[in-house]
């Protein structure tokens, strides 16, 4: 699976939309991008996976560049419950069956 | 319709004893998946189960073991346990397996003294 790079940490205010970075210049053509959380002491939670187009749904929108070679995940108006570790993954799901590969992620900050 | 559940949410062991940690599936669900999570290492995983067979392992000590039943609820073992084991131990079910959409419990935390 490709690997992923994204910023450490990222403040928001709440009401505010939070774009959180990837970076995933390897990835290759049958790997779809993927984003999860992880809320302090809960287990990991999907938001949104994509291939090429953009994604919307009720939790977060994804925009993929033409190149695939990055993406942002976009909360459009954060809250204070959005704070939590986001993590960006790319994998080829068929093949790699159960196997996420997580990075650090991004740790999100949502500020009154 | 009820999540993933895993028990018990919380142990403490000491070296040298052997765990064994419970996850009950989404209904439906044929695919489990276990990860351990650490502050060093993070979030790793260990193995998928579908139809009771193991399909997929990670870089993990053959100590670390698993199965899963005709029901689809798994169980993974640690035996003689160390130190570096305390960790939160996480869930994952999904439908078919594939690595993508998968739906994690709370964890079971445990503790090696």
């Amino acid at each position: 699976d490709a690997k992923t790079t994204q910023p450490p940490s990222m403040d928001c205010a709440e009401g505010r939309a939070a774009n959180l970075p990837c970076n995933h210049s390897t990835i290759s053509g049958n790997e779809y991008v993927y984003w999860y959380r992880q809320i302090h002491s809960q287990g990991p939670q999907y938001i949104i996976h994509g291939l090429k187009n953009n994604e919307t749904n009720e939790m977060a929108s994804l925009i993929i560049t033409e190149d695939r070679k990055s993406s942002t995940l976009i909360l459009p108006h954060a809250t204070l419950r959005d704070t939590a570790v986001y993590y960006c993954i790319v994998t080829n799901g068929s093949s790699n069956t159960g196997k996420l590969i997580f990075g650090q992620g991004t740790t999100l900050q949502v500020k009154p | 319709k009820a999540g993933v559940t895993q028990t018990p949410r919380y142990l403490i062991k000491t070296r040298g004893q052997q765990v064994t940690l419970s996850c009950s599936p989404i209904s439906g669900h044929r695919s489990v998946s276990w990860y351990q999570q650490t502050p060093g290492q993070g979030l790793q995983f260990l193995f998928e189960y579908f139809s009771e067979t193991q399909r997929n392992k990670g870089n993990f000590p053959g100590r670390f073991s698993g199965r899963q039943f005709s029901n689809s609820r798994s169980e993974m073992n640690v035996s003689t346990l160390e130190l570096g084991d305390s960790a939160l131990y996480l869930c994952a079910s999904s439908l078919k397996g594939q690595a993508g959409e998968l739906f994690f419990g709370e964890g079971s935390r445990l503790t090696v003294l």
